[in-house]
């Protein structure tokens, strides 16, 4: 049950765009996007629910394609604090959350 | 407001020893999951209580177990340790009552466990 991110790292430039791609082989009630800096705890991003909303607060924003049972992480004009791993968490039933493997993003000067 | 807290931080076991990890999640949180963290797994879920209810549990052998008391404060246990038990074990918690879970969670900083 645990959805899948691609890729599994990326690494980019400041000021270049990412985008971290989730799927799930079930149907979802909504998909929750976490970053994990390194010896950290994971911190809250955003929640996308059933609807194909799409979110986001300053240049990180995602997408949820309920039919596809997927979702997209798009960040934009990267800078250095958003490096560490991102995960999705896909909720396939309630009140369980399964992650991904997890995407390492590192961003260089 | 107090964050979600595990103690102890770190942990050294051998190898068939037992441990106890311990979760004091945010005041008034009434869910707390567990789950276990490893280089190229990502996190893997292990249980989730609310009000001292077990709702689900992950794809864990029963070596695995948890419990929640009445304050909401979690523990969870692993009985006879191996090696492939070291990783880093993080509780969350969160307001999630009913359904879906559209509440996101608060991480603690975890308890990193050393199988020796």
């Amino acid at each position: 049950q645990q959805p899948v991110q691609s890729p599994q790292a990326v690494i980019l430039r400041e000021g270049e765009d990412a985008v971290i791609n989730c799927s799930s082989s079930k149907a979802l009630y909504s998909v929750h996007w976490y970053r994990q800096k390194h010896g950290e705890a994971p911190v809250f991003l955003m929640i996308l629910l059933k609807g194909g909303e799409q979110k986001g607060h300053d240049k990180i924003s995602a997408s949820f394609n309920e039919k596809k049972q997927q979702s997209s992480l798009y960040l934009t004009a990267s800078q250095l604090s958003y490096s560490g791993t991102y995960f999705c968490g896909t909720e396939p039933g309630a009140n369980n959350l399964f992650f991904g493997t997890g995407t390492r993003l590192t961003v260089i000067p | 407001k107090a964050g979600v807290t595990q103690t102890p931080r770190y942990l050294i076991k051998t190898r068939g020893q037992q441990v106890t990890l311990s979760c004091s999640p945010i005041s008034g949180h009434r869910s707390v999951s567990w789950y276990q963290q490893t280089p190229g797994q990502g996190l893997q879920f292990l249980f989730e209580y609310f009000s001292e209810t077990q709702r689900n549990k992950g794809n864990f052998p029963g070596r695995f177990s948890g419990r929640q008391f009445s304050n909401s404060r979690s523990e969870m246990n692993v009985s006879t340790l191996e090696l492939g038990d070291s990783a880093l074990y993080l509780c969350a918690s969160s307001w999630a009552e009913g359904l879906p879970t559209n509440e996101k969670l608060f991480f603690g900083s975890g308890t990193q466990l050393s199988v020796l």
